[in-house]
């Protein structure tokens, strides 16, 4: 299995920063990589797939970067509705595993 | 609007039996692979279960492999998972997803539902 590490556990960012979430597989996943937001009380939603993709509909604030092993995404200037817990998930291989997640905090 | 629906969740024994249901609408959902994911209390999420579109594949995780099972009726828009041998560690929120693509299965999900929840408890 493909242990997904997600850093760091908490980010604190002032409104209008520029936010830098990273993720770690133990073993390479090629660029099968997706990220998800998700608020509290609220279902994930898809941020992000194959590493770099825009999902329909998400603002270009959000990017994704990376390859292997190593994965960041970037939340340019965030905005009161970005402060949520964003996870990454590998589909390289099965079964699937998610990061443990990083919450993105008001400062 | 696009959809999914869960419904089925509630307090169970441990070692007793439960069948969680997803009812999906606005989209061809016989061309989708599906999935149940869940998220115990305070962590993070975990994948249990993908069906392909036509049901011809199945895979779950280690955690529920001979106790769960994941089953779809493609005439009535309904997933489903069938829960036996329920645990304390089984208690969570149980999403059922769908993948991105129309016939093919990428193994991420696009349209989530709500959750329902099931608590394992004596």
């Amino acid at each position: 299995e493909i242990v997904m590490t997600q850093s760091p556990a908490t980010l604190s960012v002032s409104p209008g920063e520029r936010a830098t979430l990273s993720c770690r597989a133990s073993q390479s996943v090629s660029s099968s990589l997706a990220w998800y937001q998700q608020k509290p009380g609220q279902a994930p939603r898809l941020l992000i797939y194959g590493a770099s993709t825009r999902a329909t509909g998400i603002p270009a604030r959000f990017s994704g970067s990376g390859s292997g092993t190593d994965f960041t995404l970037t939340i340019s200037s965030l905005q009161s509705e970005d402060f949520a817990v964003y996870s990454c998930q590998q589909y390289n291989n099965w079964p699937l595993t998610f990061g443990g997640g990083t919450k993105v905090e008001i400062k | 609007q696009v959809q999914l629906v869960e419904s089925g969740g509630g307090v169970v024994q441990p070692g007793r039996s439960l069948r969680l249901s997803c009812a999906a609408s606005g989209f061809t959902f016989s061309g989708y692979a599906m999935y149940w994911v869940r998220q115990a209390p305070g962590k993070g999420l975990e994948w249990v279960s993908v069906i392909w579109y036509d049901g011809g594949n199945k895979y779950y995780a280690d955690s529920v492999k001979g106790r769960f099972t994941i089953s779809r009726d493609n005439s009535k828009n309904t997933l489903y998972l069938q829960m036996n041998s329920l645990r304390a560690e089984d208690t969570a929120v149980y999403y059922c997803a769908r993948d991105l693509q129309l016939w093919q299965t990428l193994g991420y999900m696009d349209v989530w539902g709500r959750g329902t929840t099931v608590t394992v408890s004596s």
